[in-house]
């Protein structure tokens, strides 16, 4: 059974980074059969993808066009983890932050517990 | 990439049975047959209920089914029960971005 446990913390001023982890159980980051998300939730945007990470002979990245200048999404296969870092943030960034864990085609069966990221001063 | 249409509230009788719509485009939803639909309870993590249009994934009950039609599928929930109570996004794959997911849909079983 795939667990995934995020880590990460719940308040970041505007215009600096925000950064959670993923770290993974049950599965490795260096699967070739699926791909590692980045999913966030707010009230104002609903659920959005932003990106994703993920190895077929070599690691790949995909970056939702929304973010793609802010995010970056790297694996550790030392840890098992992977991370989402997001550059500049503002008070629209504030949202819910989930990892998961699956493929468009087949849907995203495994989700982290979600981290509630707050952009305040 | 904007968001798939879906209601905003949907409402059934225990027993009966809802459906809940999403519409896209021929880039999204109509283009190809990678729909997904999440059940979501309040302060809960997204389940996957559905995915490729009509698939189950093991454990989910066979109350819930999928279909698609052109621009728009949908997720039908039949024997309606209490703990249907939840938000149901769908998603899709596109030709632009990998993913783009439902507005939601508030289901109350009355």
């Amino acid at each position: 059974q795939v667990q995934l446990q995020q880590s990460g913390p719940g308040l970041v001023k505007p215009s600096q980074t925000l950064s959670v982890t993923c770290a993974i159980s049950g599965d490795s980051v260096s699967s070739n059969s699926v791909a590692w998300n980045w999913i966030r939730q707010s009230p104002s945007r609903g659920l959005e993808w932003l990106g994703r990470t993920y190895y077929r002979s070599k690691w790949y990245n995909d970056y939702a066009v929304s973010v793609k200048s802010r995010i970056t999404i790297k694996p550790d296969t030392s840890k098992n983890q992977f991370s989402l870092q997001l550059n500049s943030v503002t008070p629209e960034d504030t949202a819910v932050y989930y990892c998961a864990r699956g493929l468009v085609a087949t849907g995203f069966g495994d989700w982290g517990q979600g981290t509630l990221v707050t952009v305040s001063s | 990439q904007s968001a798939l249409t879906q209601p905003a509230s949907v409402s059934g009788s225990p027993g009966q049975s809802i459906t809940i719509s999403c519409t896209g485009t021929s880039s999204d939803v109509g283009g190809y047959n990678f729909v997904s639909w999440y059940q979501q309870h309040p302060g809960k993590v997204p389940k996957l209920m559905i995915y490729d249009v009509s698939n189950r994934p093991s454990g989910v009950s066979n109350r819930f089914s999928g279909s698609k039609s052109g621009n728009t599928a949908s997720l039908t929930i039949s024997g309606l029960q209490a703990e249907d109570e939840a938000d149901y996004y769908c998603s899709s794959y596109t030709s632009s971005t990998p993913v783009v997911f439902g507005g939601g849909t508030k289901l109350t079983v009355l």
